[in-house]
This record gives C-alpha cells, structure tokens and sequence, in this order.
C-alpha cells in the first residue's frame, strides 16, 4: 500500500480556504485517494475521493496533478466545527478494505 | 439505525479480564471492519468480514483477539486475557459492498482502558 505524508497539524482562522497537501509518491495505478475527517471522540467519516485531476462535492474539493504523486484538500470558508483531524489515504481500487490511515493533519480553526 | 452503532461507549478492564466489543453495522451491509485506535494515532486496519465470512484477520495483534460475525449483521470483538498495550479506541464501519467508490461509515468506537 502507498504510503502517505501529510503535515501534522495546520491552523487557520474561520472564513479561509484551508489547502491540506498530501504526498503519495508510490502511488499505484488502480490506487483511489480518498479523505477522512474525525473529531474528538467521534469515528472517522468520509469526505471526498478521487483518482486523477478534481472532484468536488458539498463539502470539499480535491485537487490531483497528472503525476498523481501528491494530492490537495480543499476547504472553502471553514469554520470552528471544521477543526478535526483530516486523513489522506491511498488504497486499490478505492475499496474500503484495510483503509491505511496514518497519522493525519490536526487542522485547528482559530476564531 | 440510521448509523453504526457501538457498544458499549466505555469499557474498563482489570488485566486479564475478557471483553467483548459489540458493533450493529448499518442495515444491509455487506462488508464489516474493525479497526484499533491507539491515542494520537490514525486507525490501523484489524480485520474484515464480508457477511459472515471472515476474510482477512491479517491485522488481529495476536490470538488474544477474536471476532465473529455469525449471522452476517452484528459482530462482536472478543479479547481474552487483556493486557495494558490493548488499552485504545476500537472502531467499527461498515459499508454496502467492498468495490471501488464505496463509502465506509465508521461508528463512534469503543474506548477500551486496560487497568
């Protein structure tokens, strides 16, 4: 499985955009990149996949260049309720088996 | 339910009590996870069932651990003999299939403290 490296910790004030990179230099060919955000005492959840250039959604938007060896989430205008910790991962065939987690981004949002 | 449900919330165990995790995955899941979270780390992948079948158990940490999901809906994560390294959260998700772009949905865990 891919390895991946995300900043540990990242803080912005409310009402920014909030661009969290991740590097995934061994990225296979039939490998998904999929974001996860967890709060406090709370599991992880979904927030955006994708396999090559960008996908959008309610919620965010996912930025992938041609090498597809880094990744880019994007939060619009965050908010104090966006603080979390934020997951990258990278796994085949975007399935939901073994979903490698590593350490993730502590995003702070700051009133 | 509407979600993955776990339970319980909070479990203290004296060494070398046995506990059993409890997880109701969401209704018509095929797939079901597990997944151990230590403090200040992400989850790290336990094992996984599709239905009844268990077919990874490839991340269970030793034989102390064992899950079971007989009839394909709830399933329950047994430890025996429980030692302080076993003390995290223990996760839950669930998903419809396990194919390419399926969402997993992930429980509120079950914080387990060895004592």
């Amino acid at each position: 499985l891919a390895k991946t490296t995300q900043p540990i910790s990242m803080d912005s004030y409310e009402g920014q955009e909030v661009n969290i990179t991740c590097s995934h230099n061994n990225i296979a060919t039939n490998d998904y990149i999929t974001w996860y955000q967890q709060f406090p005492s709370q599991g992880p959840r979904f927030i955006i996949q994708g396999y090559k250039t960008k996908v959008t959604n309610e919620v965010a938007s996912l930025f992938i260049p041609a090498d597809r060896k880094s990744s880019t989430l994007s939060l619009p205008r965050v908010s104090l309720s966006d603080t979390a910790v934020y997951y990258c991962l990278v796994g085949p065939s975007g399935s939901a088996r073994q979903l490698t987690f590593g350490s993730g981004t502590q995003l702070t949002v700051l009133p | 339910g509407a979600g993955v449900s776990q339970s319980p919330r909070y479990k203290v165990a004296k060494r070398g009590q046995d506990v059993a995790l409890r997880c109701d995955p969401i209704s018509g899941h095929v797939s079901l996870f597990w997944y151990q979270q230590a403090l200040g780390q992400g989850p790290e992948f336990l094992t996984y069932f599709q239905n009844e079948a268990q077919l990874d158990k490839s991340g269970l940490p030793s034989d102390r651990f064992f899950a079971e999901r007989p009839e394909g809906s709830v399933s329950t994560l047994k430890i025996q003999r429980t030692q302080q390294e076993d003390s995290a959260v223990y996760l839950c998700a669930s998903s419809l299939e396990d194919r390419e772009g399926t969402e997993a949905f992930f429980g509120q865990g079950t914080r387990l403290t060895v004592v």
